[in-house]
């Protein structure tokens, strides 16, 4: 029974395409993130949503925008997609400002 | 913004032996210091974290130790074994929703 899902797992687009990933988490947690992992691994924080509403934008460009309907989903829909934009995708959730965070399965997205 | 630096890049082991991974950070004021173990494939996964009113803590193999004066918190592993073969992130919080992670430490367990 998955606590943090991710759809779609793997996402092979074009260029210059649009495309979303959707995720949802079953925990009951009230803040969801969005993280990005790069070829280097190296994590990086995008987006934080707490109580749908958004309270972290890491200068991330306009072209990523996350949308969140309810407590449970936090969706990412990508405009334009750049070669750039190839890596892991990872949705995370938590309760509250300093709960443990959990990671979903990842969406691994390559831009041809 | 916080910064966090983690040492070293990667580590190879023999089975049987200690590894080590340190981290530093920046901002006296982060409090919850997670580390994440994320094999080939997988998701990142908590396996162990510290607050900081707590110096050490340990989970059967697996313990933290946080210097809260030198900003400093490292991960020991002890008797190591394949299964520990993966990529281990730590990461500094300071209760404002943000996780700053370290670059990542890519221990190998030689058998």
């Amino acid at each position: 029974d998955t606590a943090v899902s991710q759809t779609p797992k793997y996402l092979v687009t074009q260029m210059g395409n649009d495309k979303s990933i959707k995720c949802e988490q079953n925990l009951g947690h009230d803040t969801m993130y969005w993280y990005k992992q790069d070829s280097k691994k190296f994590l990086k924080i995008m987006f934080s949503y707490n109580n749908k509403e958004l309270i972290i934008n890491e200068t991330v460009p306009n072209r990523f925008s996350p949308k969140s309907p309810d407590k449970a989903h936090l969706n990412l829909h990508i405009n334009s997609l750049e070669l750039g934009d190839s890596a892991v995708y990872f949705c995370a959730s938590s309760q509250g400002l300093s709960g443990t965070q959990y990671f979903g399965p990842g969406t691994r997205l390559l831009v041809l | 913004g916080e910064n966090v630096e983690q040492h070293p890049s990667t580590l190879s082991v023999q089975e049987g032996d200690s590894a080590v991974i340190k981290c530093t950070y920046s901002d006296s004021a982060s409090n919850y210091f997670p580390w994440y173990k994320q094999e080939l494939g997988k998701r990142p996964q908590l396996i162990i974290d510290i607050r900081s009113n707590v110096g050490e803590k340990k989970d059967q193999r697996i313990a933290v130790s946080l210097n809260k004066t030198a900003k400093h918190f490292s991960l020991h592993i002890t008797e190591t074994q394949p299964e520990d073969s993966a990529v281990y992130f730590c990461a500094a919080h300071k209760g404002d929703y943000k996780l700053s992670f370290g670059a990542g430490t890519t221990v190998t367990v030689r058998a």
